[in-house]
């Protein structure tokens, strides 16, 4: 089965503007969540998406949105880019029992630049 | 204090010597996961556990729930494990906290 897969791999933004990140998970996975690296906070826990519909979301403001469509693929858009908002963004998709007992299979992430 | 809580945060070792990387958490859990970063950023599930012991290959994970405790051992070590290793928890849903990172680095 090919991998989860993410695009684009590399972006770079100025302040102000807004940017949408793509997220296709292994076949037959309808789990997709999202999650942000920093070198300051480390790993945190954007959102989950299953079945078209957003299960979980962390802590974080409502410039970060995401949805999900009904072949599973996954996007999520941050408005109103901030300098902080420089991250690597990880997507992980599972079968998505929703138990907290499953895999999770990462993507390579979109490494976000804002200027 | 974070829910989870990796040590050390950096460790170096000899090639072959034995490495335990520790988590702690301090909330209730489904699972714990043990998960590798390479430079590069790409994460790569090693284990999932709810109870017991896992192994695979030269990897050995340990969880003992009543202690809110794992360990990861990786036994002969190789230049080639170097690398971040993160420990995550899950409750019920898919959300993973996670712990610091452990960064390792094997010399030859």
């Amino acid at each position: 089965k090919a991998g989860v897969t993410q695009t684009p791999r590399y972006l770079i933004k100025t302040r102000g503007q807004q940017v949408t990140l793509s997220c296709s998970p292994i076949s037959g996975h309808r789990s997709v969540s999202w999650y942000q690296q920093t070198p300051g906070q480390g790993l945190q826990f954007l959102f989950e998406y299953f079945s078209e519909t957003q299960r979980n979301k962390g802590n974080f403001p409502g410039r970060f949105s995401g949805r999900q469509f009904s072949n599973s693929r996954s996007e999520m858009n941050v408005s109103t880019l901030e300098l902080g908002d420089s991250a690597l963004y990880l997507c992980a998709s599972s079968l998505g029992t929703g138990q907290g007992i499953e895999t999770q299979y990462f993507g390579p992430g979109t490494r976000l630049l804002v200027l | 204090k974070n829910e989870v809580e990796q040590s050390p945060q950096n460790l170096t070792a000899q090639e072959g010597e034995f490495i335990t990387i520790n988590c702690s958490y301090s909330v209730g859990i489904s699972a714990l996961h043990w998960l590798q970063q390479h430079p590069g950023g790409g994460i790569v599930s090693l284990f999932m556990l709810s109870s017991g012991k896992k192994k695979h290959g030269r990897l050995i994970a340990t969880i003992n729930i009543q202690e809110k405790h794992s360990s990861l051992h990786i036994t002969a070590s190789h230049p080639r494990d170097s690398a971040v290793y993160i420990c995550a928890v899950s409750s019920r849903g898919q959300k993973l906290v996670f712990g610091q990172g452990t960064r390792l680095t094997i010399n030859p």
